[in-house]
């Protein structure tokens, strides 16, 4: 069965930096390309980040590129979401979510999310 | 640019059928799709592949009353004998070149 557990979420302040992991099982976690997508409150899903099967390759959506960082470890079966300078705006439930395609397809799998609120 | 279009709202009956649609951006109309489903206070789930030529690849366990289709720039998410738990959020996805990914805005089904 699998199973993507994100941890990591909390409450900081503005312009602080937060790390969310995934920790991922049930599957061959070297073989897929992972995403982060979140959910603001009350909003739709919109994808943050992806990374492909070894790392070698990611993207980011406009809204974090400059501020955030995807990374893997394929030995861990882990995905991580490196977060700095955070904004009000990037209050959200964030999902770790499983690719069909070892670099960009569709998704298969998701998490449950984990919660990042960003407020003073 | 790849942009997917959703109406923001949709309702049927219960035990009726309903057809959701997802439009594809000019120039992008042979991009497959995905469906996900995000029932109130709940994660997201996929539900299905759409292609250009309308086949689908459904999840595991999807009942069989979910079934998908295409027409042109359109991919359509077709649901038959409305259940009260089939009320949610439908959400399509596509993706581009490279690391890449869109959403449409997403659907609200009622059911009445």
């Amino acid at each position: 069965e699998v199973q993507l557990v994100e941890s990591g979420g909390d409450l900081v302040q503005p312009g602080r930096s937060l790390r969310l992991s995934c920790a991922a099982s049930g599957f061959s976690f070297n073989d897929y390309a992972m995403h982060w997508v979140r959910q603001a409150p009350g909003r739709g899903l919109e994808w943050v980040s992806g990374i492909n099967w070894s790392g070698s390759s990611k993207g980011f959506a406009d809204s974090v590129k400059g501020r955030f960082t995807i990374s893997r470890d394929n030995a861990r079966n882990s995905l991580y979401l490196q977060m700095s300078s955070l904004r009000v705006e990037d209050t959200a439930l964030y999902y770790c979510v499983k690719d069909v395609s070892q670099v960009t397809g569709y998704f298969d799998y998701w998490g449950h999310g984990t919660l990042v609120t960003v407020a003073s | 640019q790849l942009v997917l279009t959703q109406s923001p709202s949709a309702s049927a009956s219960l035990g009726a059928s309903v057809k959701l649609t997802c439009t594809l951006s000019s120039g992008h109309a042979s991009h497959a799709i995905a469906w996900h489903q995000q029932q109130p206070e709940k994660g997201p789930r996929y539900l299905m592949k759409v292609n250009r030529d309308g086949s689908h690849n459904k999840g595991d366990g999807i009942p069989d009353r979910f079934s998908g289709s295409s027409s042109g720039a359109e991919r359509y998410l077709i649901i038959s004998r409305l259940q009260s738990e089939d009320e949610a959020d439908y959400y399509c996805q596509t993706w581009g070149s490279g690391i890449h990914v869109v959403f449409g805005g997403g659907t609200k089904l009622t059911v009445l």
